[in-house]
């Protein structure tokens, strides 16, 4: 059965301290490996897409990765407004969404 | 960038009423749209797969008579909650990607309360 795995589930960081969020994913025939950032009461904003393994993709502090069985996304020095849920969606058959880490940056 | 507009963005309605939904792709034409649930601190919960010109694909254990979808145009989709209950309360996106290959891309919500 495909599945989608984010973890931690939870994550607190200091302004400043980078770290990088897992994705695992157990897709057969994966067409795609989608990222995005969910804010409180708003729906989730797309950062990233990833097609092949080794692919890398950079916007401003956040660069998502790509391997065969995960996908990472790595914050470099984090600010406060970088605060959100992260979800990682991997496109199969059909799209199927990880439960997302929350992530929170201390000032 | 696509963008996906949902109206409304909060809606408070008495049990026993119906509430429409409404989601448009605004620069781009969605041969289908999808229509998601999220509790708090939650993951998505995909409720049904919409079709333009057809009928409504919905996941197991959504019930379609309750949660009416609607996609008329390759720009407009709608989801109906009919006689809601306070159970039925949650937040509901829609999103819509432009081909098979591409994201996904999301509403900004509606939360719904029904009292």
């Amino acid at each position: 059965e495909d599945q989608v795995t984010q973890s931690p589930e939870a994550l607190r960081l200091q302004e400043g301290e980078s770290s990088s969020l897992n994705c695992s994913y157990t897709v057969s025939g994966l067409r795609g490996l989608f990222w995005y950032r969910q804010d409180p009461g708003k729906g989730p904003e797309f950062l990233f897409t990833l097609y092949s393994a080794g692919e890398e993709k950079e916007k401003e502090r956040l660069k998502a990765t790509l391997t065969k069985k995960e996908s990472f996304l790595h914050i470099t020095a984090p600010k406060p407004e970088d605060s959100a849920t992260y979800l990682c969606a991997a496109l199969g058959d059909k799209i199927i969404f990880g439960k997302g880490t929350r992530l929170h940056i201390l000032p | 960038g696509a963008v996906v507009s949902q109206h409304p963005s909060r809606v408070i309605c008495k049990s026993g009423t119906s509430v429409k939904i409404e989601c448009r792709s605004l620069d781009f034409q969605a041969t289908t749209m999808f229509w998601y649930r999220q509790f708090p601190k939650q993951s998505l919960m995909l409720m049904a797969t919409s079709n333009e010109g057809s009928k409504a694909t919905y996941e197991q254990g959504v019930e379609k008579d309750k949660f009416l979808i609607n996609h008329a145009s390759l720009t407009l989709s709608t989801l109906t909650v009919t006689s809601a209950h306070p159970e039925d309360s949650s937040f509901y996106i829609c999103s819509a990607s432009d081909s098979h290959n591409s994201p996904l891309h999301f509403g900004n919500g509606t939360r719904l309360t029904v009292t």
